[in-house]
């Protein structure tokens, strides 16, 4: 079936710091990956997504590129801020299924 | 903006106790969702639902029940709770045929002594 496998956490960066959290994902037929964040004491929100290969999903300094050769969908910042302190969630949806499928979720701590 | 409100932050419940986790969306949304959260284990589906009066098993189902009886409320239920019912609550809802855009509550953390 369907599954989301990310980097385990949790991720401590100084501020401004290149950032990276790997994502692969197993599926059958063509499904559109998401990134979610929830900050501390909220929500999950969408943050980003793609829905075809080699589409680039990006929103507020964050991106993501979908590589179907690779089977991943990698979150990168360039310049991250204490501010993007938060637990950032891979997903998919399609194929076999149309409900979302979560990754675990990676812990991301920046110090000033 | 959409709003998604969980009735409660924190609970605390014993063994074998009733409880209702109730979650109320104010976007008119069709479809809405209970998950739990654990770590390591992500976000898993407990139950959804399309519409008023209609509910579907989702990946982890037992020991849970849901109500539907208005649109903008979708209720969890434990029968009798148990201590591996320990956990995160997340409620979210979307539109009508857009599942991969959800709207998140703010938790309930549950506790079962």
């Amino acid at each position: 079936g369907n599954s989301v496998t990310q980097m385990e956490g949790p991720v401590t960066l100084s501020e401004e710091a290149f950032l990276t959290i790997n994502c692969t994902y197993t599926a059958t037929g063509y499904p559109s990956l998401f990134w979610y964040v929830q900050y501390p004491g909220e929500g999950l929100q969408l943050l980003l997504k793609a829905t075809k290969a080699d589409d680039k999903g990006s929103n507020k300094g964050f991106e993501a590129t979908y590589r179907k050769e690779t089977t991943s969908f990698h979150l990168e910042k360039g310049s991250v801020q204490v501010s993007d302190s938060a637990v950032y969630f891979c997903a998919l949806i399609g194929g076999a299924t149309n409900k979302l499928i979560f990754g675990t979720g990676t812990l991301l701590a920046v110090q000033p | 903006d959409v709003k998604v409100t969980q009735s409660s932050r924190y609970l605390v419940k014993r063994t074998g106790e009733k409880v209702f986790l109730e979650c109320v969306q104010d976007m008119d949304h069709e479809n809405m969702f209970w998950y739990r959260q654990d770590p390591g284990l992500g976000l898993r589906l407990i139950y959804f639902s399309y519409d008023v009066k209609m509910k579907e098993k989702g990946d982890i189902p037992e020991g849970y029940s849901v109500s539907r009886e208005k649109k903008e409320r979708f209720s969890l239920i434990l029968e009798s709770a148990s201590t591996n019912q320990t956990s995160m609550y997340l409620c979210a809802s979307s539109d009508r045929g857009k599942d991969e855009k959800l709207f998140f509550g703010s938790g309930t953390q549950l506790s079962v002594l």
